[in-house]
């Protein structure tokens, strides 16, 4: 049974940094896509990040691009997403979804709440 | 970059009914690179359609993709009472990888 299971979500402060894992399951994780797409209260949804299955590729979102940085280990079956400089705008649910011709499964989200 | 805009905002309809869902997109979606989600409160949103008109794994034959180039539609033949939920729409295929705002489907 493919799981993701996304941990380190937290309050945070206004500039301060976080970082967030995912931990695959059930499939071979080194052959796939994965991405970072997140949600903020009562909001829709918003991709975040994409890398590519050798991590050699990533992509990001302009409002987020210097400030985070998404890394997989592929002998962990882990994704990560480290962010900095986090904001007011940056709390959400944050979501790991493997990408496979569409996001075909979805982590259950991990809360990230940025305030004073 | 690709903005993708959901009409309407919200559909009220009954059990039974037909749901039409439209997403539009700001330049020409290349390779119908359009996918389509359900997301209910709580949950992660799940697939329903890819390549504009690929029924996901599992999907029941009631939701249907169509559309290419910037127009794009996800029908629900018979509305179930578990099709009450938000939808959206996604360009992909190179970045940025954009969602649309939503449709919610609410019961009338």
């Amino acid at each position: 049974e493919v799981q993701l299971v996304e941990s380190g979500g937290g309050l945070v402060q206004p500039g301060g940094s976080l970082r967030l894992s995912c931990a695959a399951s059930g499939f071979t994780f080194s052959n796939f896509w994965m991405s970072w797409v997140r949600q903020a209260p009562g909001k829709g949804l918003e991709w975040v990040a994409n890398i590519n299955k050798d991590g050699s590729e990533k992509y990001y979102v302009d409002s987020v691009k210097g400030r985070f940085t998404i890394s997989r280990d592929n002998t962990k079956n882990s994704l990560y997403l480290q962010m900095f400089s986090l904001r007011g705008d940056d709390t959400a649910v944050y979501y790991c979804a493997r990408w496979n011709v569409a996001y075909d499964y979805w982590g259950q989200g991990s809360l990230v709440t940025v305030s004073p | 970059e690709i903005v993708l805009t959901q009409s309407p905002g919200t559909l009220s309809l009954s059990p039974g009914e037909r749901a039409t869902l439209s997403c539009r997109a700001s330049q020409s979606v290349s390779n119908n690179y359009l996918a389509w989600y359900q997301q209910k409160p709580g949950q992660a949103p799940r697939v329903l359609i890819y390549g504009a008109s690929s029924r996901a794994p599992g999907i029941p034959d009631r939701f249907s993709g169509s559309g290419s180039g910037t127009d794009f539609t996800l029908t629900i033949s018979r509305l179930e009472p578990e099709d009450f939920a938000l939808y959206y729409c996604q360009r992909y295929g190179s970045s940025p990888w954009t969602f649309g705002q939503g449709t919610k489907v609410e019961i009338k």
